[in-house]
């Protein structure tokens, strides 16, 4: 079955950028679907926004202002970007990669947090 | 945004029961694009069910869905052992794409 890894910061500090990184073992992710959720310690998931294999983004109007899903030009990563964090942005962040827009393939999962 | 609201918040049932889990949406889902999750701890959510009604690639035939418009329910004919989750109901007809609260479904 296919997995994700996925990597960043796990610590960051209020008003600064979340940056994780997501990339597929022997594989690639042109013509799928990537797709960013979030889950608060103890809560709920969130759907943060997915890169779409025709090269557009649709982002969660809660976080578009500060959101930005990418993909390198290898096909071989892609990244999600979130400005001026703050303590409600702490979470587990989980990238997926789907033939549709529902992901089949996920990384292990981010744990996030804000803190001064 | 379409607001998912899912039902019972917990679930606590015994291995060999049946559960019915709900979930309601605030306005149509278009075209049944609703799909259900498992989430175990420490772990990434799995497809379950998507367009209402299709099991994802290795879900068991004890894992059913059904409903359209606003209306849709997860039923696990007989629960087994690694069924005790958190179940999660998506739309995916309209964006932003949302997500239910969850339903616990624990062992009593």
């Amino acid at each position: 079955q296919v997995q994700l890894q996925q990597w960043g910061a796990g610590l960051l500090r209020p008003s600064e950028t979340l940056s994780l990184t997501c990339s597929v073992y022997s594989g690639s992710f042109s013509g799928y679907f990537l797709t960013w959720i979030r889950q608060p310690p103890g809560k709920g998931l969130e759907w943060i926004g997915v890169f779409n294999p025709s090269g557009s983004t649709d982002y969660n109007p809660s976080l578009k202002s500060r959101v930005t899903i990418s993909v390198d030009t290898s096909k071989t990563h892609f990244s999600l970007r979130l400005n001026s964090v703050t303590a409600a942005d702490t979470a587990v962040y989980y990238c997926g990669r789907g033939g549709g827009i529902l992901p089949t393939a996920w990384g292990q999962g981010t744990l996030v947090t804000v803190s001064s | 945004e379409n607001v998912l609201t899912q039902s019972p918040a917990t679930l606590s049932l015994s291995p060999g029961e049946r559960a019915t889990l709900f979930c309601g949406a605030s306005q149509s889902v278009n075209s049944r694009y609703l799909a259900w999750y498992q989430q175990k701890p420490g772990l990434a959510p799995r497809l379950v069910i998507f367009d209402a009604s299709r099991r994802a690639t290795g879900i068991p035939d004890r894992f059913s869905g059904s409903g359209y418009g606003t209306d849709f329910t997860l039923t696990i004919s007989r629960l087994e052992p690694e069924d005790f989750a958190v179940y999660y109901c998506q739309q995916y007809g309209s964006s932003p794409l949302t997500f239910g609260g969850g339903t616990k479904v624990e062992i009593k």
